[in-house]
């Protein structure tokens, strides 16, 4: 069965503090990996996508990395800010005949000042 | 740009009862789909279209339709209303050239919120 699994379920860490939110996948066949911000009351906003052959993406303070072998991603938040609050999703693609993104739960993040 | 708009944000039904949640976007993306959002799960996709006059079912279409008769819109139809439909429901657009790889980003409405009773 395909599942997205994201630890923790919730984090909170003091404004400028760095943190590493964590995604394990069993999704076959792969096709891409994504992750999302998304904020209270709003729709995701796409902070990365990846696919197979890359390891390793920047967006600003995040840093997301895949590991295809262990089926294993994560997503690095350096120097935190108030305006990081928000919460996190891994979703990734199944590369078969049909248009299908899996969406994990989520990482609710709040920073604190 | 507005991006992709939804309409209403919030809305109050019966059980038994009909409506149509509006989902618009002016970017001429060819991809349009709704999800829903249950508390602490993760997105499910009800339905999706490719272009104008072509849907399909998502993970979750009993209780649903869809039309997609221009590019711009792509209006979610609940027909007999029932609790288990209680949700947020997100309308999102990409565009995906043709023959292109499956990486297109999606661009997410701000939600329509629905309740049930």
């Amino acid at each position: 069965k395909n599942q997205v699994e994201q630890s923790p379920q919730s984090l909170i860490i003091l404004e400028g503090k760095n943190c590493t939110l964590q995604c394990n996948y069993t999704v076959s066949p792969f096709s891409n990996l994504r992750w999302y911000k998304q904020d209270t009351g709003r729709g995701p906003v796409s902070l990365t996508i990846m696919t197979f052959s890359e390891n390793t993406k920047s967006n600003g303070r995040y840093t997301a990395t895949l590991d295809a072998d262990t089926k294993q991603s994560s997503l690095h938040i350096t120097a935190s800010q108030l305006s990081d609050s928000a919460s996190y999703i891994c979703v990734v693609s199944a590369a078969d005949s049909s248009y299908k993104l899996i969406f994990g739960s989520g990482t609710r993040l709040l920073v604190r000042p | 740009n507005a991006g992709v708009t939804q309409t209403p944000k919030f809305r109050i039904l019966k059980i038994g009862q009909s409506m149509t949640l509006q989902c618009a976007q002016d970017m001429n993306h060819n991809y349009m789909y709704w999800y829903r959002q249950d508390p602490g799960m993760g997105l499910k996709l009800i339905y999706y279209s490719v272009g104008a006059g072509i849907t399909d079912k998502g993970e979750v279409p009993n209780g649903y339709n869809v039309s997609r008769s221009t590019t711009e819109d792509f209006p979610l139809r609940l027909e007999l209303a029932a609790p288990s439909q209680t949700s947020v429901y997100f309308c999102a657009s990409s565009y995906r050239a043709s023959g292109g790889a499956e990486q297109e980003t999606q661009y997410f409405g701000p939600g329509t919120r629905l309740l049930v009773l």
